[in-house]
């Protein structure tokens, strides 16, 4: 089984500020890696596909980068709605699917 | 506009099955490109994928679960559910359905039902 490492736990960030999300998986997934936004009551939300492809309708200010085992999720400049828990999942090896532990972007 | 609605029992008890239902609506289950799938979230806690089906009847099983959970599709109403037998507190969960893409690179979840919250209890 693929696992898959998300830092930090919380991360504690100002509105208009960057925020660089952490997933690593423990072993080469190439891009084969998506992530999620969820807000409380909510379903996840797709944001990202191919490590690096936004999901239809999401903001450029979100951005993915890196391939094998380490992955980055860059929100530009945060909005008050950008406030949320973000997961990465891989698909890289039919039929494992994992999912990160998660990271809280909270008001700083 | 897809749809993913989850239907079942809020209460299970401790060694019973959980059963559960996801219709699709605004889009056909009859897809080349699509599985469908079921992921849980226990209360306060991350992601786990459950199993996928293809319209076909092909499945996928995680294989923590494998044993105790079976994946059905039924065409005809647009449905595919979920069984998970023997169940404990553990399996106390919020249950999703999703889309999830059938190539190989594109084994992602790309639309969700809302969520329903199965608790396992007496």
């Amino acid at each position: 089984e693929i696992l898959m490492t998300q830092s930090p736990a919380t991360l504690s960030v100002s509105p208009g500020e960057r925020a660089s999300l952490s997933c690593r998986a423990s072993q080469s997934i190439s891009s084969n890696l998506a992530w999620y936004q969820q807000k409380p009551g909510q379903a996840p939300r797709l944001l990202m596909y191919g490590a690096s492809t936004r999901a239809t309708g999401i903001p450029a200010r979100f951005s993915g980068s890196g391939s094998g085992t380490d992955f980055t999720l860059t929100i530009s400049s945060l909005q008050s709605e950008d406030f949320a828990v973000y997961f990465c999942q891989h698909y890289d090896n039919w039929p494992g699917f994992t999912f990160g532990g998660g990271t809280k972007v909270e008001i700083k | 506009h897809l749809q993913l609605q989850e239907s079942g029992p809020g209460l299970v008890k401790p060694s019973e099955t959980l059963s559960l239902t996801c219709t699709v609506s605004g889009g056909s289950i009859n897809s080349d490109d699509y599985f469908w799938g079921w992921i849980r979230q226990p209360p306060g806690k991350g992601l786990d994928w459950i199993a996928s089906i293809y319209y076909s009847g092909s499945s996928y099983y995680n294989p923590a679960l494998e044993g105790r959970v079976t994946i059905s599709v039924d065409t005809s109403k647009n449905q595919f559910s979920l069984k998970l037998t023997s169940v404990t507190a553990a399996d106390t969960a919020l249950y999703f359905c999703a889309r999830q893409g059938s190539g190989w690179y594109s084994g992602y979840f790309d639309s969700w039902g809302h969520g329903t919250l199965v608790t396992v209890s007496s």
